[in-house]
């Protein structure tokens, strides 16, 4: 079964770090690039970051570049979400999704985790 | 940055066709892809490049996209289809990666 099960989300205070983790399984990891798209409760869905296959690219939203870094480690199948200086204004699901295409970048994601809540408030 | 405009909501009878509508400025000429949301769930990919279904995706399920607006049609709508549906679209040439706010789709 194709899976993503993401993990360390919680409560954190305004200003500290916190790191989100991704578990794939059921599918080739390293072929394909991967995101993370987050969605406030009621709101629509927020694309956050992507991280190509081989790692070679990376791209933020303007809304998180300089604070976030995503990372990957194809030999764990495992994705990562590096938040640092967050803000009241990140809390939310925060979803690892799977581009549709291997080796391709088509911001088309067919296969997200259940989610994982982060909540930044003091 | 990019604006894409959804209705909040759309109403059909059971049996109807329904039509999402997705508004932004020459959106015919970047890729769009459509989601479904059910409360509690993550969203799940209906449509993507404007008209390609993934596998899963029911046959009822269609989009098209031109000028000013791209468009998902659910034929024959069933109480299950009520949901959240998201449009998102994606201009290589330009960065913009955007979602739609959502319609709530609800079957009277």
């Amino acid at each position: 079964e194709v899976q993503l099960v993401e993990s360390g989300g919680g409560l954190v205070q305004p200003g500290r770090s916190l790191r989100l983790s991704c578990a794939a399984s059921g599918f080739n990891f390293y072929n394909y690039a991967m995101h993370w798209v987050r969605q406030s409760p009621g709101k629509g869905p927020e694309w956050v970051s992507i991280i190509t296959w081989d790692s070679g690219t990376v791209d933020y939203a303007d809304s998180v570049k300089g604070r976030f870094t995503i990372s990957r480690d194809n030999a764990k199948n495992a994705l990562y979400l590096q938040m640092n200086r967050l803000r009241p204004e990140d809390t939310a699901f925060y979803y690892c999704a799977k581009d549709l295409r291997v080796g391709a970048i088509t911001y088309a994601f067919d296969i997200w985790g259940q989610g994982a809540m982060v909540t930044v408030s003091s | 940055s990019y604006v894409v405009t959804q209705p909040p909501s759309v109403s059909v009878a059971p049996g109807k066709t329904a039509t999402i509508t997705c508004g932004g400025n020459n959106i015919g000429r970047k890729s769009v892809h459509w989601y479904q949301q059910k409360p509690g769930q993550a969203p799940v990919l209906l449509i993507y490049y404007d008209s390609d279904r993934p596998a899963g995706t029911p046959e009822r399920f269609s989009g098209s996209n031109s000028g000013d607006t791209a468009t998902l049609t659910i034929s024959r709508v069933e109480a299950g289809d009520e949901a959240d549906y998201y449009c998102q679209v994606w201009d290589s040439s330009n960065s913009h990666r955007v979602f739609g706010g959502g319609t709530k789709l609800t079957v009277l």
